[in-house]
């Protein structure tokens, strides 16, 4: 099955810098690629996604770049705020489409230094 | 934008005892839905995917007689946690994928199962 890995595990920015979170992923049939923004008690909010026909997408301060042959994609977030602090998830679904599950990273603490 | 609830939010119960679980779409309908299980500072594992009007697949590992699915309608799943124990404690979430939208789920906003 599907395997993604996801680092850092905490990542420490100041406000107003940029912050940028890799993935991997075994299984060369998946084909979608999100992330998703978990705050404390809450459930997962999909922040942006990126399918495999697809080499960037960007979504005001946040983007994600995804390289196919290399099996890794990233997400960056541009002029950091207090409000991004929560835990990140990438995870990444296989080409049934909706009928998948998704497998998830294990998840990066992102903090955001006033 | 797709919403996804689930009910209760949070539940506490003895050991030995059953608890359900509601995932609802709120203004779509789902032929699908997932369930993931999460533990404290932990990522979401899928636990179960709910199929409406046949029966649910379990991921291995995942045991079918103590989590009993049953996705009733096209908007409706529910998960049954049977014979509750205290290492069943975990905050529980459903997911939705809305039509259009191939491979997006949206996902509810968990219920925290504690058991004493």
């Amino acid at each position: 099955g599907e395997n993604v890995e996801q680092h850092p595990s905490t990542l420490s920015v100041q406000e107003g810098d940029s912050a940028v979170i890799k993935c991997t992923y075994s299984d060369s049939a998946s084909n979608y690629f999100p992330w998703y923004k978990q705050e404390l008690g809450k459930g997962p909010q999909l922040i942006i996604d990126i399918r495999s026909n697809v080499g960037e997408k960007k979504d005001q301060r946040i983007a994600v770049t995804l390289n196919k042959t290399a099996k890794h994609f990233s997400l960056h977030i541009t002029e950091t705020q207090p409000e991004d602090s929560a835990v990140y998830f990438c995870a990444a679904s296989g080409p049934g489409g909706g009928a998948d599950g998704l497998t998830f990273g294990k998840g990066t603490h992102l903090i955001i230094q006033p | 934008g797709a919403v996804v609830s689930q009910h209760p939010s949070r539940v506490i119960c003895k050991s030995g005892t059953s608890v359900k679980i509601e995932c609802r779409s709120l203004d779509f309908q789902a032929t699908t839905m997932f369930w993931y299980r999460q533990f404290p500072k932990q990522s979401l594992m899928l636990m179960a995917t709910s199929n409406e009007g046949s029966k649910a697949t379990y991921e291995q590992g995942v045991e079918k007689d103590k989590f009993l699915i049953n996705h009733a309608s096209l908007t409706l799943s529910t998960l049954t946690v049977t014979s509750a124990h205290p290492e069943d404690s975990s905050f529980y979430i459903c997911s939705a994928p809305p039509p259009g939208l191939r491979g997006t789920q949206y996902f509810g906003p968990g219920t925290r199962l504690t058991v004493l």
